[in-house]
């Protein structure tokens, strides 16, 4: 069964912009985690955030979740034509069990 | 230095012949997965190991079954594909279970049915 929802489903921006995700999930969650997944490749993780945590950053990644609303943002700032990809967000630890992942957003930066 | 490697990274098959992917672990994790995923969706989770306890989903057809004979090794059978299994599958490792903490994936295997 799958966990949430992506919004946007695409993303298309230009090089040096920021790029910003959501994710909404249904049930309670022991962490957060994004993924993101080049063409025909498998998943790489990029950031996991727990519960009891509001905001969390990694290079040029930040990371926000709100569990009252059930959401969760991720922000790619200076975007690189090197981020075009598939990001995920997945919820783990919940009442669902394992990591479970969203429908993922296509994001695409053109040079 | 991969750390998860799934063989083979194509695979085509016959209708309802079956076959097996494999995949191996350097990580010595307890937990290994898979998961299937078909052209622009989400990863499925079909099953899991914790060490050597099976997991299945409640909707992963029979069809599908699993072994891991150590820690380092799983494999996915598929006992008579279908032209519906045809999907990217994805092995996946952490050190803990119910996705407490990050997961490791293989470069997948893209199978064809044919």
């Amino acid at each position: 069964s799958q966990q949430g929802e992506e919004d946007p489903q695409a993303l298309s921006i230009q090089e040096g912009e920021n790029a910003t995700m959501n994710c909404s999930y249904k049930t309670s969650i022991n962490n957060l985690q994004w993924y993101r997944q080049n063409s025909g490749r498998g998943l790489v993780h990029l950031i996991l955030i727990r519960s009891n945590e509001r905001e969390k950053h990694s290079g040029r990644l930040r990371v926000t979740l709100d569990t009252s609303k059930k959401s969760s943002s991720l922000l790619i700032t200076a975007s690189r034509a090197a981020d075009t990809a598939s990001y995920f967000c997945a919820t783990g630890g919940g009442s669902q069990g394992n990591l479970i992942f969203g429908k993922g957003t296509k994001l695409s930066v053109k040079p | 230095d991969a750390m998860v490697i799934q063989n083979p990274r194509y695979q085509v098959t016959q209708f309802g012949k079956p076959v097996t992917l494999s995949c191996s672990q350097t990580l010595n994790h307890n937990v290994m997965y898979w998961y299937q995923q078909k052209s622009s969706q989400a990863p499925k989770l079909l099953f899991h190991y914790y060490d050597k306890d099976f997991n299945n989903e409640a909707d992963t057809p029979d069809n599908f079954q699993s072994r891991r004979p150590n820690t380092s090794f799983c494999f996915l059978d598929i006992r008579s594909p279908g032209l519906g299994d045809a999907a990217m599958y994805l092995c996946a490792t952490s050190r803990e279970g119910r996705g407490r903490t990050e997961a490791f994936f293989g470069q997948g295997t893209r199978l064809t049915v044919v």
